[in-house]
């Protein structure tokens, strides 16, 4: 699956502390994505990376922040973590600038207490 | 940002019997991808779709693009236990994508 690998898979975490999702992929791609799922809502996008430090806001950015500083790795943090972001969260490749596909990590899913 | 409308939300069928799903925007699409989610799995990616009025097939499966390039469909065509998930469509302006809803399908056997 285009050798994606999010951590942590799951996490519990409590209100008001920090929490760092990883997005790590081992082909080289440029475009990557982190995405949020709720039911009701399909997916939305976070944020999203078009390249080492070179980062851009989705349209439910507040209270996310994200990092870039390897090809490899997608760094998703919540500063402080409230309970409406419990969610399963996805990290997404798209293969090649101009392509439409993309193609999604396992996902984490974090509850926040 | 762009408005993807899917529906119906949920899709109750016996096996062998067709399903369809429906994409729908207010305003014309550059492009449509359409998406297959298990239960506890992730998306995964289905096909594309880009020229007004397209039709693809992939086995059980026919994904159209509308003329005006304002709607898009997935049908499958007698259901098997397989083919339960969540089908979303999605489509892309600029570096970002904009998911609909989904279509949660389940198939009696």
């Amino acid at each position: 699956d285009a050798g994606i690998t999010q951590s942590p898979r799951h996490k519990v975490t409590e209100t008001g502390t920090p929490v760092t999702l990883r997005c790590h992929q081992t082909e080289n791609h440029r475009y990557m994505y982190w995405y949020r799922q709720d039911p009701g809502h399909g997916l939305r996008l976070i944020h999203y990376s078009y390249g080492v430090k070179d980062t851009d806001k989705g349209e439910v950015s507040d209270g996310y922040s994200v990092s870039r500083s390897k090809t490899e790795d997608f760094l998703l943090t919540l500063e402080s973590a409230t309970s409406s972001q419990t969610s399963v969260y996805f990290c997404a490749i798209t293969p090649a600038s101009g392509s439409y596909e993309q193609y999604f990590g396992p996902g984490t899913r974090l509850t926040v207490t | 940002g762009q408005q993807v409308m899917q529906i119906p939300q949920y899709q109750h069928v016996q096996e062998g019997e067709d399903f369809t799903t429906y994409c729908n925007s207010s305003t014309t699409l550059s492009n449509i991808q359409w998406y297959k989610q298990r239960p506890g799995g992730h998306p995964v990616f289905l096909i594309q779709l880009v020229k007004s009025g397209e039709v693809k097939k992939q086995k059980r499966l026919t994904f159209q693009f509308g003329e005006a390039k304002k709607n898009s469909s997935l049908h499958i065509t007698a259901t098997q236990t397989t083919d339960v998930g969540t089908y979303f469509c999605a489509e892309n302006t600029g570096n970002q994508f904009y998911f609909g809803t989904g279509t949660s399908l389940t198939v009696i056997p």
